[in-house]
C-alpha cells in the first residue's frame, strides 16, 4: 500500500532554533497534505492543510509565522517549527491524501530543551 | 464544528473477551470513517476504512459499524488478546480531506 514517510523521527533542541520535518508520499502524488500535532496523552489535533503550489490553511489558534508549512512539490511537504520553545515539543504526524484515503506518516517527536 | 467522542476513554479486559468501542460524531456529513491503533510512543496504525456509503467493514477479530443518521461508529474486537493493548483512534474525515481524531480509547487486555 501507499506509504508516507517523515524524517527525522525524532529531534532535539535547543530553545531558539529552527526545525524542519519533512513528509513525503513514496509512491503516489499527493496534491494535499495535513499536519497534525499530538501532545500527550492527547489526540491528534489538525494544524494545517497543505496544498500542492499554493499557501497552507491553518486552523484557528495555530500560528502560520510559527509553523512555516511549504508543499513544493506532488511528494513532498515541510513544516518547519521557528524559534522552537519547550512548549512546541510534541509528535507531529503529517498525512497524505488519496482519493479514497489517507494515509498517516510514522510522525516525528520534537524535544526542545 | 465535527466533534467526535470516544466512550469509553479507558477500558480493561480478561484475555479472550469480546469487546466493543463506541465512537459518535456531531455532523453526519462525512466522507469515511477510519479506526487506528497508536501503541505507546508510536505513530497510527490504520485498522479499518467505511466510506460513508458503507455500513461496516470487517479484518480478521475486528469489526467497525457505522450509522451515519445516528452519528455512531463501533469498533468490536472478538477474542481480545494482550497484543490488542493500545490506545483505539477513530477519525471522521469530512468531503474537504480534514480529519477530526476522537480522543481514543486505551484498552488494556489482561493474560
Amino acid at each position: 500500500g501507499a506509504v508516507v514517510s517523515q524524517h527525522p523521527s525524532w529531534v532535539i533542541c535547543k530553545s531558539g532554533t529552527s526545525v524542519k520535518i519533512e513528509c513525503r508520499s513514496l509512491d503516489f502524488q499527493a496534491t494535499t497534505m495535513f499536519w497534525y500535532r499530538q501532545f500527550p496523552k492527547q489526540s491528534l489535533m489538525l494544524m494545517a492543510t497543505s496544498n500542492e503550489g499554493s499557501k497552507a490553511t491553518y486552523e484557528q489558534g495555530v500560528e502560520k509565522d510559527k509553523f512555516l508549512i511549504n508543499h513544493a512539490s506532488l511528494t513532498l511537504s515541510t513544516l518547519t517549527v521557528t524559534s522552537a520553545h519547550p512548549e512546541d515539543s510534541s509528535f507531529y504526524i503529517c498525512s497524505a491524501r488519496a482519493p479514497e484515503t489517507q494515509y498517516f506518516g510514522p510522525g516525528t517527536r520534537l524535544l526542545v530543551l | 464544528k465535527q466533534e467526535v467522542t470516544q466512550i469509553p476513554a479507558a477500558l480493561s479486559v480478561p484475555e479472550g473477551e469480546n469487546l466493543v468501542l463506541n465512537c459518535s460524531f456531531t455532523d453526519s456529513a462525512i466522507y469515511n470513517l477510519q479506526w487506528f491503533r497508536q501503541d505507546p510512543g508510536k505513530g497510527l496504525t490504520s485498522l479499518l476504512l467505511i466510506q460513508s456509503s458503507q455500513r461496516e467493514q470487517t479484518s480478521g477479530r475486528l469489526n467497525a459499524s457505522l450509522d451515519k443518521s445516528s452519528g455512531r461508529s463501533t469498533l468490536y474486537i472478538a477474542a481480545s488478546q494482550p497484543g490488542d493493548s493500545a490506545t483505539y483512534l477513530c477519525a471522521v474525515r469530512t468531503n474537504a480531506g480534514k480529519s477530526t481524531f476522537g480522543d481514543g480509547t486505551t484498552l488494556t487486555v489482561k493474560p
